[in-house]
């Protein structure tokens, strides 16, 4: 069965500092990959989405970027967090030719102070 | 991508049967309606999708007209652990971007 682990769980950083959470996905080959972000009591808003190693795609402009250097590893980065950077941030995946059904991972909660 | 249309929020006490409707009057011919759950700090959990007609599963019933301009999510004699935010999403897989939309839900809470 295919599983996606998101790491750390919580974190909390100072404004300025740099970022980086991972994403990575068990039993499953090329996988789509997605990044999401949720501000408190809001709706998920879709920051990137990779469909190969290497292709990014980004749907906002903003201090966030993403990579991806293996099949099954998404990481979301950045230079200099701001306090707006704070949120939920959620990786998904989804797979096969004619689906969008995504599966989520549990999240990683940022706290910009 | 197609906008859609959902209540902010929804009150219910356990056992009753929930419907909760959605409207996507832009839905394009390729485009699925796929409905999302999502507790508090956890991430949305896939619960049903349909293209027309109805569809059922183990947890819910989804109902689509035949225009598909709307649909329907169906819980049935919902649990205080059914309270959580639904998401609508419309989406097309056909072009290859797999994007979805998703909105800020109906938040659905299940009174004792």
């Amino acid at each position: 069965s295919q599983t996606i682990h998101q790491w750390p769980a919580t974190l909390v950083q100072p404004v300025g500092s740099p970022l980086s959470l991972e994403c990575t996905v068990e039993g499953t080959s090329n996988p789509n990959l997605y990044w999401y972000r949720q501000a408190a009591g809001r709706g998920l808003q879709l920051l990137f989405y990779s469909v190969g190693i290497g292709q990014i795609s980004s749907e906002v402009p903003q201090n966030l970027s993403a990579s991806r250097p293996q099949d099954r590893q998404f990481i979301l980065s950045s230079k200099k967090l701001l306090l707006s950077d704070s949120g939920f941030y959620l990786c998904a995946w989804s797979g096969g030719l004619h689906t969008d059904t995504q599966y989520f991972g549990p999240g990683t909660r940022l706290t910009v102070l | 991508l197609a906008k859609t249309t959902q209540p902010i929020s929804m009150d219910s006490y356990e056992g009753q049967e929930v419907n909760i409707t959605c409207s996507h009057n832009n839905i394009a011919t390729n485009d699925y309606i796929t409905w999302y759950q999502q507790f508090p700090s956890q991430g949305p959990r896939f619960i049903i999708q349909g293209y027309k007609t109805k569809v059922t599963n183990e947890v819910a019933s989804l109902f689509i007209p035949a225009d598909r301009k709307s649909s329907t999510l169906s819980l049935p004699r919902v649990s205080l652990s059914d309270t959580a935010v639904y998401y609508c999403l419309v989406g097309d897989s056909g072009a290859g971007s797999y994007q979805l939309t998703f909105g800020k839900g109906t938040k659905l809470s299940v009174i004792p």
